[in-house]
């Protein structure tokens, strides 16, 4: 499968923890995506790295990448209960030009 | 700015009914539209993809079917529902580069009787 997988699967944790959550992939990618879902609606996209990066932050989020080991993970600092949500990410397949979603990673952050 | 919308927000049908559902783009020319589903707790399955009016790839035989009469409309169809054709559906839309962030509707919770 050419897909993302996510570990854990699940997550809780306190606020003001740090929350990291990891993918591994299959395929050969142009760039990896992270995305978040509250319950009951749709995705929205919260970072993109390509493959020639390592590491890139946005805001509370830090993302890394290790082509040589097709991992990559999304450590979310100083967790808000406003956070919890499922976290996926997305392989942007250098092959087919889609992008091929995990199964996501649902993190809950008691207040 | 970019829009997308998509309805209706959930939709209760029976068996042998058919189905449409449509998305609509708004703030953007010629965008790469998808159409996914996802199971429940379940990451997302890519059913259409159309990168053009007409054009219409299709990721898995299914029971549904899809059209983009115009350039920022995407509609979802099926002649006869089954019961496994329950899920939440998500339309998204992406630049027509490729690899692009998609930008998802809120989505279609779909039960079958």
């Amino acid at each position: 499968s050419q897909q993302g997988e996510e570990d854990p699967q699940a997550l809780s944790i306190q606020e003001g923890e740090n929350a990291t959550m990891n993918c591994s992939y299959k395929t050969s990618i142009n760039n990896l995506q992270w995305y978040r879902q509250n319950s009951g609606r749709g995705l929205v996209h919260l970072i993109l790295i390509r493959s020639n990066e390592r590491e890139k932050h946005s805001g509370r989020l830090r993302v890394t990448l290790d082509t040589s080991k097709k991992s990559s993970s999304l450590l979310i600092t100083a967790s808000r209960a406003a956070d919890t949500a499922s976290y996926f990410c997305a392989c942007g397949s250098s092959n087919t030009g889609k992008l091929i979603f995990g199964q996501g990673t649902t993190l809950q952050v008691k207040p | 700015s970019q829009t997308i919308h998509q309805w209706p927000a959930t939709l209760v049908q029976p068996v042998g009914s058919p189905l449409s559902l449509e998305c609509t783009v708004e703030g953007t020319s010629n965008p790469n539209l998808y159409w996914y589903r996802q199971a429940a707790g379940r990451g997302l399955q890519l059913l259409f993809y159309s990168v053009g009016i007409g054009q219409i790839s299709s990721e898995v035989p299914q029971n549904l079917s899809a059209s983009r009469p115009q350039d920022r409309q995407f509609i979802l169809s099926s002649k006869k529902l089954l019961l496994s054709d329950s899920g939440f559906y998500l339309c998204a839309w992406s630049s027509e580069v490729r690899n692009q962030p998609q930008h998802f509707g809120d989505g279609t919770r779909l039960s079958i009787l």
